[in-house]
This record gives structure tokens, C-alpha cells and sequence, in this order.
């Protein structure tokens, strides 16, 4: 089975702070996707990467960056956390478009 | 880029009655459609998907979804819901081209299905 595994489910961090978000999948996939997730307003795509070191902007880029060194390791940082950036922050990969993507469990991201 | 709206954000349904959920799409290049659900407290897993060739797709759990070009749109139906299947939908849409832009992968902004007894 495809694991998508997010270093934590569950994280606090002050305003202002640099906050790092860790995804790894272990099924060699080329797409991997960050996703913020809220009530009412669906997934939204911040960042996605077709192979290393490749980045896309999603819609929703500002305050966040990527970083994908390694095939299997996708990260999302926030500079420079605010309140509003308080979310679920979903991590996927597929293998390609045709194929589906998967999805980690999760982190859900407090900012106060 | 691929944008996708779907029209209804809460659907309330009847155990045993027919449900449809409606996803449009908007897009300048060929597209692959997604329908996800996300079930209380669980993760995505995909529910059906449209690449090419016929129209109408079949999916788990009884659902299935017809593509429509002209309309673009890829309505997601079931015949007959079942408590179990109360549940949050998602559409979501990829481009078919190599381009980066074309390998996003854009989800719709949900629709909780509610199933009644």
C-alpha cells in the first residue's frame, strides 16, 4: 500500500515563527501537493513539485514555501507564521495524472 | 490552470433515495476528472475517475459520474444512498498535458452529503 506519512498531526506554534512541514511517501511518486484545507472553502492547492527540486505555485502561494531535495521528502515552510495560516494542512502524491493521488493524515497547524 | 466549482455545499438526502452531486470545470487544455470522499474523521480516497473513452464512469460503492464536455461538467449519482455514505464529496480536475501548470491538481470546495433515516 501507498504510505504518505506528515511528521505530525498536530502542532502550535507562535506568530511569527518559522514552521517546518515534513511529507515522505515511500511509492517512488513524481507529483507531490500541499494542500490547506478548511471549512467551507475545500482543498486548496499552496505549492505542488513534479520531480526534485521542481516547484509550482498553487493558488494560494503567498507565505509559503517548498522544498523538494529528495524524490520521496516534500516540505511546506511558513517564514513567518501568522494566525490566518491556522489550518489542516494535507500532503498527497500520485505517480502521475491519470493516477490517484494519496493522501497523509494530516497536520492541523495552530497559530497563536 | 484548471478551476473547478461545485454547486452545492450541503446536499440532504432520504436513505434509499436517488442523490446527484454537481461538479463544473473550467479549463483550456483536455482534462482528467476526480471525484474524492472524505468520510468523518478519514482521509481522501478516490471515488471514480474520467481519463477518455466513454463517458460514463463507474466507481465503489455504487456511485458513478458522467462527463459532459460540452457542458463541462462531471455530475457525480448514486441510485439508492445509504446512511454509510454521509460524507463530505470532493471533484477535482488535472490537466492531460506535460506542462507543469497541467500537472495541478485542483479540488473543488466540497459537498457534505447528509443522509437521513
Amino acid at each position: 500500500d501507498v504510505k504518505v506519512t506528515q511528521s505530525s498531526r498536530y502542532l502550535v506554534k507562535r506568530t511569527g515563527e518559522k514552521v517546518f512541514l515534513e511529507c515522505v511517501q515511500d511509492m517512488d511518486h513524481e507529483n507531490m501537493f500541499w494542500y490547506r484545507q478548511d471549512p467551507g472553502l475545500g482543498l486548496r492547492l499552496i505549492y505542488f513539485s513534479y520531480d526534485v527540486k521542481m516547484k509550482e505555485k498553487g493558488d494560494i502561494p503567498e507565505g509559503y514555501s517548498v522544498s523538494r531535495e529528495k524524490k520521496e521528502r516534500f516540505s511546506l515552510i511558513l517564514e513567518s507564521a501568522s494566525t490566518n495560516q491556522t489550518s489542516m494542512y494535507l500532503c498527497a502524491s500520485s505517480f502521475d495524472q491519470r493516477h490517484s493521488a494519496f493522501f497523509g493524515q494530516g497536520t492541523r497547524l495552530t497559530v497563536v | 490552470a484548471q478551476s473547478v466549482t461545485q454547486l452545492d455545499s450541503q446536499v440532504p438526502v432520504f436513505e434509499e433515495a436517488p442523490v446527484e452531486l454537481r461538479c463544473n470545470y473550467s479549463s483550456s487544455v483536455s482534462v482528467y476528472l476526480f471525484w474524492y470522499v472524505q468520510y468523518p474523521n478519514q482521509g481522501l480516497q478516490l471515488l471514480l475517475k474520467y481519463l477518455s473513452g466513454s463517458t460514463l464512469v463507474k466507481g465503489i460503492n455504487g456511485f458513478e459520474a458522467e462527463f459532459n464536455k460540452s457542458q463541462t461538467s462531471f455530475h457525480l449519482r448514486k441510485p439508492s444512498v445509504h446512511i454509510s455514505d454521509t460524507a463530505e464529496y470532493f471533484c477535482a480536475v488535472s490537466g492531460s498535458g506535460t506542462s507543469g501548470s497541467a500537472r495541478q491538481l485542483t479540488f473543488g470546495s466540497g459537498t457534505q452529503l447528509t443522509v437521513l433515516p
